[in-house]
């Protein structure tokens, strides 16, 4: 598979339970990203990992809880959401060295909260 | 800071006729600029990119921008247009943060535009 791929595609979960986003890259990257994508929103950046460290940490709060264990792969663990958590999110990717500024994007999970 | 500013939601367009989608940025630091597209239950697709050099920039399925510095714009335009460029557009602007000798991008999206080709 190329490029970057998330599964799953779409999720509905409880307030109460607690799921796994998985992000996965075959692109050779070494910065990977979340994005929120909400309805009337603009895309807002919530964690930037890079070569697995945490870099960036845009005030999300701790009900979503990202892991990076190696720079293909990129996870968002939910537990406790609120129904205002509901929205796409994207995940991206990008070179460290060539073309740091051009990220490439999964197809995103689109996750409801009921 | 950054901030890109999409001037239109929606923009609606006939088929075969010409458009432009207006992008207005604000950046204390050396600019790079993004045209990304959205199709319906997709993620973004990069449509071309501003580092440096020349101005006028193409990019794909026909599309190309012009980065205005004096402006402070990257409007994004295509001669003709076809049924199948509906979908919703994003300005970008990234700024560079360096870190232990690697980099990566921070990306500044716009609202995004909704441009539908009507036959």
């Amino acid at each position: 598979e190329t490029g970057v791929t998330q599964t799953p595609r779409h999720l509905v979960m409880g307030m109460t339970n607690k799921k796994s986003l998985k992000c996965e890259q075959h692109l050779g990257h070494n910065a990977m990203y979340w994005y929120k994508q909400s309805a009337k929103k603009p895309l807002e950046l919530m964690f930037v990992y890079n070569f697995k460290e945490q870099t960036e940490n845009n005030s999300v709060p701790s009900r979503f809880s990202p892991e990076c264990p190696n720079s293909s792969h990129l996870f968002l663990h939910l537990h406790t959401l609120q129904p205002e958590d509901s929205a796409l999110y994207l995940c991206a990717s990008s070179h460290t060295r060539d073309r740091p500024y051009e990220q490439y994007f999964g197809p995103g999970t689109r996750l409801t909260v009921t | 800071a950054q901030s890109v500013t999409q001037l239109d939601s929606q923009v609606p367009v006939f088929e075969e006729a010409p458009v432009e989608l207006r992008c207005n940025y604000s950046s204390s630091v050396s600019v790079y600029l993004f045209w990304y597209v959205q199709y319906p239950n997709q993620g973004l697709q990069l449509l071309l990119k501003y580092l440096s050099g020349s101005t006028l920039v193409k990019g794909i399925n026909g599309f190309e921008a012009e980065f205005n510095k004096s402006q402070t714009s990257f409007h994004l335009r295509k001669p003709s247009v076809h049924i199948s460029d509906t979908a919703e557009y994003f300005c970008a602007v990234s700024e560079r943060i360096s870190a232990g000798g690697t980099s990566y991008g921070k990306l500044t999206f716009g609202q995004g535009t909704i441009l539908t080709v009507h036959p």
